[in-house]
């Protein structure tokens, strides 16, 4: 069965500090990948979708990145932290191909100081 | 673009009770619709979804949906609601063509009390 692992799965850092979070797909091969941003009273939000490798489309233009190293793995990054980037931040993946279901990861809590 | 409506931020219901969560949506072409929980501190798990076929949808823990075109709305039932049921519970919209990206609501705290 195919299952999605991210982290940290809680982080804490200062404003102007660099960011990474991982996130993993096992059990299936070319999926989409997707970044979601969930903050308090404002639903989710989706910062970054991949179809493939090296490719990344951006939805919300902000300070931060994401990479597509390889199949299965998706990096949300930053180089220099904001407080509006606190939140909890969310994986998810789809079947390649399939116009339907997500499946989200565990998410990772992200406090800006 | 399509766009989701959560009309109720919080829920409260006693246990045993039954309960409707809301659910309504735009969009100028056909849809696909779904429903995710998610517990605290946890990701969204997804309850069901309605893809075609029956309007009516079974998920897991006991919920179900009815899909209903001419207003617009996906609405979440529970005939009877669990303490274990108190969590955050979002809409969400995709369009069936093209990759699938979800548009959620802002959600429904669900708060069930004894």
């Amino acid at each position: 069965s195919q299952t999605i692992h991210q982290w940290p799965a809680t982080l804490v850092q200062p404003v102007g500090s660099p960011l990474s979070l991982e996130c993993t797909v096992e059990g299936t091969s070319n999926p989409n990948l997707y970044w979601y941003r969930q903050a308090a009273g404002r639903g989710l939000q989706l910062l970054f979708y991949s179809v493939g490798i090296g490719q990344i489309s951006s939805e919300v233009p902000q300070n931060l990145s994401a990479s597509r190293p390889q199949d299965r793995q998706f990096i949300l990054s930053s180089k220099k932290l904001l407080l509006s980037d606190s939140g909890f931040y969310l994986c998810a993946w789809s079947v390649r191909g399939q116009r339907n279901t997500i499946y989200f990861g565990e998410g990772s809590w992200l406090t800006v100081v | 673009a399509q766009s989701v409506t959560q009309l109720d931020s919080q829920v409260p219901v006693f246990e045993e009770a039954p309960v409707e969560l809301r659910c309504n949506y735009s969009s100028s072409v056909s849809v696909y619709l779904f429903w995710y929980v998610q517990y605290p501190n946890q990701g969204l798990q997804l309850l069901l979804k309605y893809l075609s076929g029956s309007t009516l949808v079974k998920g897991i823990n006991g919920f179900e949906a009815e899909f209903n075109k001419s207003q617009t709305s996906f609405h979440l039932r529970k005939p009877s609601v669990h303490i274990s049921d108190t969590a955050e519970y979002f809409c969400a919209v995709s369009l069936n063509s093209g990759y699938s990206t979800l548009t959620f609501g802002k959600g429904t705290m669900l708060l069930v009390s004894p």
